[in-house]
């Protein structure tokens, strides 16, 4: 079956533009998760959504990220004004539930120059 | 202390070497252990869970010691497409579905 997607898979920005990135989970599964990965830098978590509770956004790093889930399915995660530590691997990841594998998607490279 | 620390690697190994990656973590609540495998440029995918009583998957052995809050792989007969990272994953105690990645060894095996 088709796995978590994630658009644009590569996305250059200029400082200070706005940036927002999709994520397709895979179909039936109820948590959705958004990680970061930094060059030199391991994983991080950044947000979570599970059915319509109120997100844990406990990871974003700054108020200008943001994400949302729309139906309980597609997430968007926007980010404000990048500036060039914003540059990162953007990950997606969905389970079935809570407890379940995570399934991660491709990602989206971000390059903020 | 970091939460998740790993070997900073990277190891270069001929094939059939056997090799062993060590993982530490911090929050002594953490309930669930993993090993992620990660190719160059791609998304990380779940290599195994990591058990007390330690589990294997072919080439592949897992071990946890919650009283020394350790983690181990240990893959026998490298093959070339193993060459990887490899991340030591934590579930965090407090919120069973945040996983807490150590950095990841980096793993090529030569021929």
């Amino acid at each position: 079956g088709a796995g978590v997607s994630q658009s644009p898979s590569n996305k250059v920005t200029e400082k200070g533009k706005d940036v927002e990135l999709r994520c397709d989970p895979i179909s039936g599964h109820t948590a959705l998760y958004w990680y970061r990965q930094s060059l030199g830098q391991g994983l991080e978590f950044l947000i979570y959504f599970q059915g319509n509770s109120a997100p844990d956004k406990s990871g974003l790093p700054s108020d200008r990220f943001s994400a949302e889930r729309t139906g309980g399915s597609v997430s968007t995660l926007t980010i404000q004004r990048t500036q060039q530590e914003d540059s990162a691997v953007y990950l997606c990841a969905s389970s079935f539930l809570r407890d379940y594998e995570q399934y991660f998607g491709p990602g989206t490279r971000l390059t903020v120059t | 202390r970091k939460e998740v620390e790993q070997d900073p690697g990277p190891f270069n190994v001929p094939e059939g070497a056997t090799v062993a990656f060590n993982c530490t973590y911090s929050n002594s609540a953490s309930q669930s252990f993993f090993w992620y495998r990660q190719d160059c440029r791609k998304e990380p995918k779940l290599l195994m869970s990591v058990y007390s009583s330690g589990n294997e998957d072919g080439r592949f052995t897992a071990q946890l010691n919650r009283a020394s809050q350790y983690i181990s792989l240990l893959i026998r007969d490298s093959k070339l497409s193993d060459s990887a990272t490899y991340l030591c994953v934590v579930k965090s105690g407090g919120s069973n579905y945040k996983l807490t990645f150590g950095k990841g060894t980096l793993l090529t095996v030569n021929p």
